[in-house]
């Protein structure tokens, strides 16, 4: 069973527009929320992350969302640009040491 | 720092051989964490460490599948013996500790990319 569910594995993007990628969980224990960003051939690195506590987080160009009541989660990317294009995955944690990812979803950002 | 550094980066064997791969954290890092991606699961945890003590492996597939940090700079992933569907890019990962737990950023390895042929 799934816990942390990205639905959509591929997405594509006009360069300059706003990327949206989302994220839902299923265990209402889990209190903080990370995305990854990862290049082919590199390890996954940390983009931005959110407490349950908030319900946004801003960090330049990315912000994300947080839908408690939903147990949803959104990461937008304004303005999309070519570097940007990679697969990102959401992650999340509660009070065990665990994270748990998803399966991650492929931006493509077009020209 | 250099890094997570993971060894090798590629490994291609056959069924049935020994497989080992290595890691070695940041220095001063705390928790270590082996994961498995292959395109039907994502990017899955196998087992984390702490201290080096090991403290969570309900993620190991199997008995085939063994790991230990014999100390704070170096871990190994033993697969014995390999079968085809072991086939996936094996990372790395550490994290500092302290108060904010597993709430840090983790720090990726490159990987290993493993071909069970």
């Amino acid at each position: 069973d799934q816990q942390v569910k990205q639905n959509s594995p591929s997405l594509s993007v006009q360069e300059g527009r706003i990327s949206i990628l989302n994220c839902d969980y299923t265990n209402s224990m889990f209190d903080y929320f990370l995305w990854y960003k990862k290049y082919p051939a590199e390890g996954p690195t940390f983009l931005i992350s959110i407490s349950s506590i908030k319900d946004k987080n801003e960090d330049g160009r990315f912000t994300v969302f947080l839908n408690k009541s939903a147990k949803h989660l959104s990461l937008h990317i304004v303005p999309s640009q070519p570097g940007d294009s990679a697969v990102y995955f959401c992650a999340a944690s509660g009070v065990d040491d665990k994270i748990i990812f998803g399966k991650g979803t492929r931006l493509h950002i077009l020209p | 720092d250099a890094g997570v550094i993971q060894s090798p980066r590629h490994e291609v064997t056959e069924m049935g051989q020994e497989v080992t791969l290595r890691c070695k954290p940041i220095s001063g890092h705390d928790y270590l964490f082996w994961y498995r991606q292959t395109m039907m699961r994502g990017l899955e945890l196998l087992i984390y460490f702490n201290n080096n003590v090991p403290i969570d492996d309900s993620g190991m597939p199997e008995d085939r599948f063994s790991a230990k940090m014999p100390n704070a700079s170096f871990s190994t992933l033993k697969i014995q013996p390999s079968e085809p569907r072991d086939s996936a890019v094996y990372f790395c990962a550490s994290i500092p500790g302290g108060d904010l737990g597993p709430y840090n950023e983790q720090f990726f390895g490159p990987g290993t990319r493993l071909t069970v042929l």
